[in-house]
């Protein structure tokens, strides 16, 4: 079936330094959201994009999506112990169709 | 406003053992989904819902059956436990497809099947 290829799989940082995950997918996607999931916790809605080669940010984190609607990335910028989690990105295709997630790791 | 709500929040099944887990949602959601997450994975989808008295099949239903008579409330039920059903179960809603389908999630329940 459709997939979206999310990587990578893990990233290990030291604190203060940056963080990048990308979703991959060989359609077009009608729209692309990404999850937040602290260790423990329930995936939580971060953002929405929708349109080709729309950026947005929250504070330190930026989302774009791709020119032909084919990826996305979230980039974290200065990383701080509490962005420690699992990020998720997901397109709507009647379901929402889920990447692997990638897991933010800060070293200690 | 809740939000999602779950219940349990933790269980403990013997093999063969039956059960309900009951989510219930306060935001008005047409949509709603069962999901389950195992150690270390992503989400996989058991069943859905596009509303009252509809229920459809996900990516893994094999061994679950649920029921939606209620708008708020999506059960999830499992006839006869598996070990291979220890997992955490997250509920989820939406208002609907497409562009309205930002999913919110309950706390999730936490089952192990022995």
């Amino acid at each position: 079936g459709q997939q979206v290829m999310q990587i990578p799989q893990y990233q290990h940082v030291q604190e203060g330094e940056d963080f990048t995950t990308y979703c991959n997918s060989s359609t077009t996607l009608s729209n692309i959201q990404w999850y937040k999931q602290r260790p423990g916790g329930h995936p939580v809605f971060l953002i929405q994009l929708v349109k080709s080669g729309e950026v947005k940010k929250q504070k330190r984190l930026t989302f774009q999506f791709g020119e032909a609607k084919k990826n996305s990335s979230l980039h974290i910028t200065a990383t701080q112990t509490t962005d420690v989690g699992t990020y998720f990105c997901a397109y709507s295709n009647y379901q929402l169709i889920w990447g692997a997630g990638t897991k933010l790791i800060i070293k200690p | 406003n809740a939000g999602v709500t779950q219940t349990p929040k933790f269980r403990v099944l013997k093999t063969g053992q039956s059960m309900t887990l009951l989510c219930a949602q306060d935001m008005n959601h047409e949509y709603m989904y069962w999901y389950r997450q195992d150690p270390g994975m992503g989400l996989r989808l058991i069943h859905y819902s596009v509303g009252e008295g509809t229920t459809a099949k996900g990516e893994v239903p094999d061994g679950y059956n649920v029921s939606r008579l209620k708008k708020q409330n999506f059960l999830l039920g499992l006839e006869s436990a598996a070990p291979s059903q220890t997992s955490v179960y997250f509920c989820a809603s939406s208002i609907g497809t497409g562009v309205q389908e930002t999913q919110y999630f309950g706390p999730g329940t936490r089952l192990l099947v022995l």
